[in-house]
Parts: structure tokens; C-alpha cells; sequence
């Protein structure tokens, strides 16, 4: 079956611009994480939704960063007024629930460059 | 805080070399480990998982033990392949609401024909 998508693959936006990047989880899959992948800080937890909800926002670095889910499925990550330290690669994750015992699925990532 | 160690790369073999990642781990509670796998231009995939002391996970010729005692789960695996050639994560989920992963640095496997 389809696993998760993200788009756009890859997103080169000016400093101060607003971005937005977008995660479709496998079909069922209640539980969805965003992550964020870079050099300087190896891969770091960003939010947590379940359902439409997000009990967990405490990875988010700023409040430039803000998350939604709609729908139970699809969801987007909006970063406004990007910074240069803001590139990174930002992976989405999918899972059945969210106890540990559920293996999270991770989509291909959308590679963010703010010039 | 939860937090993951993990040994620092690259780590470079000949092909049928013997592996060991050392994965140390830091975390209130009980959490479950897990080894991700990063091959070259593809996305994190877990390799495998131990959810309590003395589990061992394995997959594909890989194996780690949940070695409470140690606070630790090194990778390993007997006769390493050209195609095992990736960078592999060990990361813990600390039971906290939601169960995010929390990862280690990374570390990058090149294996040499």
C-alpha cells in the first residue's frame, strides 16, 4: 500500500518568507509526528498529533513553527518569516496509535534551503 | 532528560567484517529502543525494536539486546554486506504521551567490497 507522502520534496524559499509543507500519513494511521533532520542538531521531535489534536507541540522552536492536522489525516507545517537556520530536512512519521508498540513510518522528507 | 549516545562515525569495514554500533541511552522509566535505518536516498526505516530488559531485536542479520544494567543496545551484525552501506540511528521512546522518538546522532556505515 501507499506509504507517507511528503511535498514538496524539496523547497528553496528567501529569508522572511512563509512556507508550507505538507504531510499525507498512511490511510488508517491515527497517530502522526513531525521531526526535523540537520546537521547542526541531528533529528529532533517536533509535534505529535492524534487525531486532529496535538497533545504535543514541545519540540517546536519557535512560534514562527505552528502544525495542523485536518481531517485525521493529512497535515501541515507552516513556518513563517523562515530563517537561515530553519534549513533542514523535515520528516513526517505515521503510526496505527501511539503506544511504542506501533512502529512509525516515516515519509521521504521535504528538504528546506532559506537563502 | 531522555537521551540517546551513540558511537561517532564513519565506521569503515571490509565486506564480511563483523559490526558494533555502541547505543547508550538515558531515560526516566522503562523505554523501548529501536535501531532506524537511513539508506542512501531513501527515507528512516526501522530495522528493529526491544520494548523490555533482556529483549533482543533482530532483522535482517542485525541484533541488539536491551541491556538494562548498562543502559545500552549495541547494533551488531556477523558478516557486514556492501548494502548494509547507510546511516543507522538507535533512539528510545521514553513512554511519554504520544511516544516520540528521541535519536542519536547518526552514525554513517561504509562497507567496502
Amino acid at each position: 500500500g501507499a506509504g507517507v507522502s511528503q511535498s514538496p520534496s524539496n523547497k528553496v524559499t528567501e529569508k522572511g518568507k512563509d512556507v508550507e509543507l505538507r504531510c499525507d500519513p498512511i490511510s488508517g494511521h491515527t497517530a502522526l509526528y513531525w521531526y526535523r533532520q540537520s546537521l547542526g542538531q541531528g533529528l529532533e521531535f517536533l509535534i505529535y498529533f492524534q487525531g486532529n489534536s496535538a497533545p504535543d507541540k514541545s519540540g517546536l522552536p519557535s512560534d514562527r513553527f505552528s502544525a495542523e492536522r485536518t481531517g485525521g489525516s493529512v497535515s501541515t507545517l507552516t513556518i513563517q518569516r523562515t530563517q537561515q537556520e530553519d534549513s533542514a530536512v523535515y520528516l513526517c512519521a505515521s503510526s496505527w496509535s501511539e503506544g511504542s508498540f506501533y512502529e512509525q513510518y516515516f515519509g521521504p522528507g521535504t528538504r528546506l534551503t532559506v537563502t | 532528560g531522555n537521551s540517546v549516545t551513540q558511537m561517532e562515525g564513519p565506521v569503515t569495514l571490509s565486506e564480511e567484517a563483523f559490526l558494533t554500533i555502541n547505543c547508550t541511552y538515558t531515560a526516566t522509566g522503562y523505554p523501548s529502543l529501536f535501531w532506524y535505518v537511513q539508506y542512501p536516498g531513501e527515507g528512516l526505516q526501522l530495522l528493529l525494536k526491544a520494548t523490555k530488559a533482556d529483549d533482543k531485536g533482530s532483522n535482517k542479520g542485525f541484533e541488539a539486546t536491551y541491556r538494562k544494567e548498562t543502559t545500552s543496545f549495541h547494533l551488531e551484525k556477523g558478516s557486514v554486506q556492501v548494502s548494509d552501506s547507510a546511516v543507522y540511528f538507535c533512539a528510545l521512546s521514553a513512554g511519554e504521551y504520544g511516544n516520540k522518538l528521541v535519536f542519536g546522532a547518526g552514525t554513517i556505515l561504509r562497507v567496502k567490497s
